[in-house]
């Protein structure tokens, strides 16, 4: 079955660079949601686009700014990097539909390394 | 404040052993609770999920049980094997919250021969 897409994988960049990562949801899912994790860390909630439109904002640096597309396929653009931005960025999506509890399915995660 | 809390932090089992990990939440109102396993560097994968109607539900050697009037979960694994270990992360939905997960701080499983 289809999952989640991310890409890069990995992702190495200097301080004060810019970033893009991406995401394809998997078909016919409406909801994508991006999350930050730091080493060692729980997975924190930073945004979430339902049919294109922001839908949550957790604790998105100003500097992050992301959108969903036209095909679903979702953005995140992350400027004037820090070294604190070193994580996992995980994107979910889900399909929001009676009986499916919106279950979030989770990608493999894009790592960046700010050096 | 909606909190989940999750023990033991790590646990090392033998190889065919069984183990059971905890989870406290304080999710209010509580929508479901869902099990993931989570091998490192990767993407959380889904195990369980359960409404506050469900008690037990299983998926293969994983069994997840629900308490919603203490609010504890559980997650018994029979048989461990190798590839079980990783950290399981209990999660948590709100009913107020969209669609947003309070994460449990995981256990990390490590299984050894």
């Amino acid at each position: 079955a289809a999952g989640v897409i991310q890409s890069p994988r990995h992702l190495i960049k200097e301080k004060r660079e810019t970033a893009t990562l991406k995401c394809y949801p998997i078909p016919r899912h409406d909801t994508v949601y991006w999350y930050q994790q730091g080493p060692g860390q729980d997975p924190q909630f930073l945004i979430s686009f339902y049919e294109k439109m922001q839908s949550d904002k957790g604790s998105i640096p100003d500097r992050f700014s992301a959108q969903q597309f036209s095909d679903y396929h979702s953005e995140l653009n992350m400027s004037s990097l820090e070294l604190g931005d070193s994580a996992l960025y995980f994107c979910a999506s889900s399909f929001t539909g009676t009986g499916t509890y919106n279950e979030q399915f989770f990608g493999p995660g894009t790592r960046l390394t700010v050096l | 404040k909606n909190q989940v809390e999750q023990s033991p932090q790590s646990l090392i089992i033998l190889e065919g052993k069984n183990c059971t990990l905890q989870c406290n939440y304080t999710v209010s109102p509580f929508s479901n609770l869902r099990w993931y396993k989570q091998d490192t560097g990767r993407g959380p994968v889904s195990l369980t999920i359960m409404t506050f109607s469900e008690n037990t539900k299983s998926n293969g050697r994983y069994t997840a049980t629900l308490d919603a009037d203490t609010k504890q979960s559980s997650l018994h694994i029979t048989a461990s094997q190798l590839s079980d270990s990783a950290s399981y992360i209990c999660v948590v939905s709100a009913n107020n919250a969209g669609n947003m997960l309070t994460f449990g701080g995981g256990t990390r499983l490590m299984v050894k021969p």
